[in-house]
């Protein structure tokens, strides 16, 4: 397996372009999640999904969509990206609900808006 | 809702030096706790976890035990080495989609 695969590694945008961030999992699990990581502020949750065909919003979902058309794929849009939208992206995925599954993170992404 | 909250670094050590890194939460309900690890240019790591009060999670010499009375995690390791400098973030999973909320992570340096 390879578990959370994440492209690109690296991203330069200038301000106004848009882009997707790609996820994918080969376990079949269920539950994908995108996160930002910043200095001194940890993990944010943008949006998740709990299976195909569903989406919803995290802590900080302004400037993202997402779709989860297939159980593999999460892809995360910037429709027009900002210089705040400067992070590291985290895609996750676990089974399922329960408190035992463990979750899974990708390598990250680094983005750069200018 | 539900928070972390968690010192803030870096914590610099010697090596073999005993280590704790606080945590403590605020949850609705009845949290499952994590510890993550990050090392340089890496995604997050499972370190432990523990799903209900008086749990103790253990991993790799680290402990950290689940204490409702005082909404605390704290992660503790006897004798710390290089290999376990990293980025240590505590982490709670609940409510809706029971997903994870993270703290502000703890960079720990340990010098030879």
């Amino acid at each position: 397996n390879a578990g959370v695969t994440q492209t690109p590694k690296f991203q330069v945008l200038k301000t106004g372009q848009s882009m997707t961030l790609q996820c994918a999992q080969d376990m079949n699990h269920e539950y994908m999640s995108w996160y930002r990581q910043d200095p001194g502020m940890g993990l944010r949750l943008i949006h998740y999904s709990v299976g195909a065909g569903i989406t919803d919003q995290g802590e900080v979902p302004n400037g993202y969509n997402v779709s989860r058309s297939t159980t593999e794929d999460f892809p995360l849009r910037l429709l027009s990206a900002a210089p705040s939208q400067t992070s590291v992206y985290f895609c996750a995925s676990r089974p399922g609900h329960g408190s035992d599954y463990e979750q899974y993170f990708g390598p990250g992404t680094r983005l750069t808006v200018t | 809702g539900n928070s972390v909250t968690q010192m803030e670094g870096p914590v610099t050590l010697s090596e073999e030096a005993f280590l704790t890194i606080n945590c403590t939460y605020t949850a609705t309900g009845y949290p499952s706790l994590f510890w993550y690890v990050q090392y340089p240019g890496e995604g997050l790591q499972l370190l432990l976890k523990a799903t209900k009060a008086d749990d103790k999670g253990s991993n790799k010499g680290f402990e950290a035990t689940y204490r409702k009375e005082t909404t605390s995690f704290h992660l503790e390791k006897g004798s710390v080495q290089v290999s376990d400098s990293a980025v240590y973030f505590c982490a709670l999973r609940s409510g809706a989609g029971n997903m994870l909320t993270f703290g502000g992570g703890t960079r720990l340096m340990v010098k030879p």
